[in-house]
């Protein structure tokens, strides 16, 4: 069954609103939480470390004041792209790491669209 | 830093064809590595690992090696069906850090 689960899967929001994005680990407690982005027909993107307890770390170019990462438990990190654009549509992924050999578990992502 | 290069696509071909889609790496230590897939509108899904030299990983007819001496970890099916029809990527990962992917491969298989 699913390991881990993002909610919404899509979403239309219009410029300048904010959007949150949540991720729950369903089945074990993950102190870390990875949010990726990714663009048309391109890779994954690292967008930031989510830590439970302790401030998101985000990758070089990354605007953390548009891009708030709260992980408050164990099982849940939320994403919210606040004040969106247009540029900001594309599909976010979460993911979740079990331990050192483990794969990571990903959510199915969420389509934002901005208009 | 550690990077992870697969072959440009798209890959087309007929069914019960043989794929391979190339991937090397560039990383310190002893990375493991992965390969996962992503079907049109899905999100991601593990397709096989391997997490140490000469390991094999293999999954629904796919398989690929752990090559440390020439940093690779190829992916290969012997007989491709249309619903493997999707988006291949390369990965690696150190000790519970956040996968590196590769840029993808697009496979479109044609009956």
């Amino acid at each position: 069954g699913a390991v881990v689960s993002q909610h919404p899967s899509r979403v239309i929001c219009k410029s300048g609103t904010s959007v949150k994005i949540e991720c729950r680990s369903l089945d074990f407690q993950a102190t870390t939480m990875f949010w990726y982005r990714q663009f048309p027909k391109q890779s994954l993107m690292l967008m930031a470390t989510s830590n439970e307890g302790s401030k998101a770390t985000y990758e070089q170019g990354v605007e953390k004041d548009k891009f708030l990462i709260n992980h408050a438990s164990l099982t849940l990190s939320t994403l919210t792209v606040t004040s969106a654009h247009p540029e900001d549509s594309s599909f976010y992924i979460c993911s979740v790491h079990r331990g050192r050999d483990s794969p990571l578990h990903f959510g199915n992502g969420t389509r934002l669209t901005v208009t | 830093g550690d990077s992870v290069t697969q072959m440009e696509g798209p890959v087309t071909l007929s069914e019960e064809a043989f794929l391979t889609i190339n991937c090397t790496y560039t990383a310190t230590g002893y990375p493991s590595l992965f390969w996962y897939v992503q079907y049109p509108g899905e999100g991601l899904q593990l397709l096989l690992k391997a997490t140490k030299a000469d390991d094999k990983g293999s999954n629904k007819g796919f398989e690929a090696t752990y090559r440390k001496e020439t940093t690779s970890f190829h992916l290969e099916k012997g007989s491709v069906q249309v619903s493997d029809s999707a988006v291949y990527f390369c990965a690696l990962n150190q000790a519970g850090t956040a996968l590196i992917f590769g840029k993808g491969t697009t496979l479109s298989v044609s009956s």
